[in-house]
């Protein structure tokens, strides 16, 4: 079986201009959670879908969206970049279980550096 | 809101010698723990987790945690380190807070060197 895929693995992008990043979950898993890994922060949950509604989020400003499609499918979409945008992005993917709860299975990530 | 504290930033090991990694968690309830390991240009994998029962749980990769509610404890342990167990270990806790979760809040994370 397939595991998580993120696309890109790479992005370079300048401050101000906006990047949507894509994952595919395990085949069967309806949850997929975002995170966001810098060197200072650490790993922190951005937000989780489920059956294409985002059923947690986390202490993040509202440039920063996602959303789940039909086949679990997951985007996210930071505006108007920043500096400290940049960061690794993971994204996680369970069967049905909350994200805190239920065993998740990580993508590589997509690296994001923002000039 | 729960948190993880991973006390050791960077932890070295000889080849062979025995592990154990630190974590402490604050939760108000019983939590939901998790060992992930992160190689280098990789996302994490599993470990191990704890929900209920046993407070000794058996991993992947020779690993094994102990849970131990009074001192807020869920440390990770190995009895012989290889040179491919070099990476970032990470301690989290989830939470279910009644009908919704936070995700999964991370420990900073402990870098693994192994002496050969």
């Amino acid at each position: 079986k397939a595991g998580v895929t993120q696309t890109p693995r790479y992005l370079i992008k300048t401050r101000g201009q906006q990047v949507t990043l894509s994952c595919s979950p395990i085949s069967g898993h309806r949850s997929v959670s975002w995170y966001q890994q810098t060197p200072g922060q650490g790993l922190q949950f951005l937000f989780e879908y489920f059956s294409e509604t985002q059923r947690n989020k986390g202490n993040f400003p509202g440039r920063f969206s996602g959303r789940q499609f039909s086949n679990s499918r997951s985007e996210m979409n930071v505006s108007t970049l920043e500096l400290g945008d940049s960061a690794l992005y993971l994204c996680a993917s369970s069967l049905e279980g909350l994200a805190g709860v239920d065993e998740q299975f990580f993508g590589p990530g997509t690296r994001l550096t923002v000039l | 809101a729960q948190s993880v504290t991973q006390p050791d930033i960077h932890i070295t090991v000889s080849e062979g010698a025995s592990l154990e990694l630190r974590c402490n968690y604050s939760y108000g309830a019983t939590p939901y723990l998790f060992w992930y390991v992160q190689s280098p240009g990789q996302g994490l994998q599993l470990l191990l987790k704890y929900f209920s029962g046993d407070t000794l749980v058996q991993g992947i990769k020779g690993f094994e945690a102990e849970f131990k509610r009074s001192q807020s404890s869920f440390n990770l342990r190995k009895p012989s380190v290889h040179w491919s167990d070099a990476a970032e270990y990470f301690c989290a806790v989830g939470a279910d807070s009644g009908g919704g979760a936070d995700g999964l809040t991370f420990g900073k994370g402990t870098h693994l060197i192994i002496q050969p």
